[in-house]
C-alpha cells in the first residue's frame, strides 16, 4: 500500500526562522510531489511541486527531493504568523495521476 | 479565472437519506478527481476523471457511491443511502494535465446523523 509520512505536529518555530517539514514516502516509483497549505476550515492550497531531485525555490518557499531516500522536504524562510498552518505532502505514483497525502504536520510560528 | 467550485460548502442528512456534491472544475481542466477527508485521517482519493470518462474509481468506498461527469465539464458525487461513516469532507480537484499540480475546491462538509 502507497504511503506517505508526515510528522503531525505540531511544529512550533518563532517569528523569522526557517521551518523545515519533511515527508517520507514508500512508493519508489513516485514521480512528482506537491506541498499544499491547509488553513483550518479551508481547502489545501498549492504552494509548491516538485518533480526531479534537487532543490527548487520560489520565494521563501524551498521544495528538496531525494527519489533515493524516498524523501522531500519543504523549507519556509524567514517564517511569519501567517504561515500557521497544516501542510501537507503529497506525491503521485508511477502510472497515475492521483494524489497519495500525507496527515500533514501543523505549524505554530509565534510573534 | 475562476478556481474549483462545490456546492453545497455543508449539509447534514440523516442516515440513509440521498445526497448530491457538485463540483465545477477550472475551466479547460480535463482531468476531475473527488478526494475524502474523514475524521483524523489523511485525504484519500476516491475517483478520477479524464473528460466525461472514469479514469479510475479504485478509491471508491461502495456501491452507494455513484460519480458522473456528464459532457466532461461538472462532476456530481451522489451517496445513497449514506450511512454514518460517510461523514467527512468531500474535496474536488482539477488539474490541467496527468501528473501536474492539482487545484482544490473548498470542499464539502458531509455530516450523516
Amino acid at each position: 500500500q502507497k504511503e506517505v509520512e508526515q510528522n503531525s505536529g505540531p511544529l512550533s518555530v518563532p517569528e523569522g526562522a526557517i521551518a523545515s517539514l519533511n515527508c517520507t514516502y514508500s512508493d519508489r516509483g513516485s514521480q512528482s510531489f506537491f506541498w499544499y497549505r491547509q488553513y483550518s476550515g479551508k481547502s489545501p492550497e498549492l504552494i509548491m511541486s516538485i518533480y526531479s531531485n534537487g532543490d527548487k525555490e520560489d520565494g521563501r518557499f524551498t521544495a528538496q527531493l531525494n527519489k533515493a531516500s524516498q524523501y522531500v522536504s519543504l523549507l519556509i524562510r524567514d517564517s511569519q504568523p501567517s504561515d500557521s498552518a497544516t501542510y501537507l505532502c503529497a506525491g503521485t505514483g508511477s502510472g497515475y495521476s492521483t494524489l497519495t497525502f500525507g496527515k500533514g504536520t501543523m505549524l505554530l510560528v509565534s510573534p | 479565472e475562476a478556481g474549483v467550485t462545490q456546492f453545497p460548502s455543508h449539509s447534514v442528512i440523516e442516515k440513509g437519506q440521498t445526497v448530491t456534491l457538485r463540483c465545477d472544475p477550472i475551466s479547460g481542466h480535463d482531468n476531475l478527481y473527488w478526494y475524502r477527508r474523514v475524521m483524523g485521517k489523511e485525504i484519500k482519493f476516491l475517483l478520477h476523471f479524464v473528460k466525461e470518462s472514469k479514469q479510475d474509481e479504485s478509491g471508491m468506498p461502495n456501491n452507494r457511491f455513484l460519480a458522473e461527469r456528464t459532457g466532461g465539464t461538472y462532476s456530481t458525487l451522489k451517496v445513497q443511502p449514506a450511512e454514518l461513516e460517510d461523514s467527512g469532507v468531500y474535496f474536488c480537484a482539477s488539474s490541467l494535465r496527468l501528473n501536474t499540480e492539482a487545484f482544490f475546491g473548498q470542499g464539502t462538509r458531509l455530516t450523516v446523523v
